[in-house]
């Protein structure tokens, strides 16, 4: 089956910097990969995703590239506001037999003022 | 359009105890899953469901029995449970296949005393 690796498990910068949040997968055949942020105690909630025929794409501040060879993908955030503390996972959709989405361990950020 | 509803929001159960955990949703998916996640831990793959009468095990299905007998239901089943079952309960769905988002409940904090 899938396994979807994310690193860093936590990320501290300063609001109005960049952030880079980093996904690797290990099934090539693997097609879709979204983005989700969860606000303590709230439901994880998609904020992009990409699929395996597309090597970026943006949406306003954030931005998520993959690289099909290597397989990996990653979450850009440029000029970080306090708002986007949060955790954000990966994953990656193992179609297979069947569609299974599998989530990275996450990544909790924070914005500090 | 409530999208995926659980109930309950919060339970807590006494060691052998058994209780049925309830997912719905209202958007026509024929995908659904069950994601149990711990304190400050990513999100783990109990039971997926394809369609109605389809179900596969994830990567965490002991202690868990799934049933799909019509496409908006979806419950999780716990029949003795256990201290390590104690986490938040996330059911999700999804249409289906690659390029689809996955929509979350709110989530079902059960505490296993």
């Amino acid at each position: 089956g899938e396994n979807v690796e994310q690193h860093p498990s936590t990320l501290s910068v300063q609001e109005g910097d960049s952030a880079v949040i980093k996904c690797t997968y290990s099934d090539s055949a693997s097609n879709y990969f979204p983005w989700y942020k969860q606000e303590l105690g709230k439901r994880p909630q998609l904020i992009i995703d990409i699929r395996s025929n597309v090597g970026e794409k943006k949406d306003q501040r954030i931005a998520v590239t993959l690289n099909k060879t290597a397989k990996h993908f990653s979450l850009h955030i440029t000029e970080t506001q306090p708002e986007d503390s949060a955790v954000y996972f990966c994953a990656a959709l193992y179609t297979g037999t069947a569609s299974k989405l599998t989530f990275g361990t996450g990544t909790r950020l924070q914005v500090t003022l | 359009n409530a999208g995926v509803t659980q109930t309950p929001k919060f339970r807590i159960l006494k060691i052998g105890q058994s209780m049925t955990l309830q997912c719905t949703q209202d958007m026509n998916h024929n995908y659904m899953y069950w994601y149990r996640q711990d304190p400050g831990m990513g999100l783990k793959l109990i039971y997926y469901s394809v369609g109605a009468g389809i179900t596969d095990k994830g990567e965490v299905p002991n202690g868990y029995n799934v049933s799909r007998s019509t496409t908006e239901d979806f419950p999780l089943r716990l029949e003795l449970a256990a201290p390590s079952q104690t986490s938040v309960y996330f059911c999700a769905s999804s249409q289906g296949l690659e390029g689809t988002e996955a929509f979350f409940g709110q989530g079902t904090r059960l505490t296993v005393v």
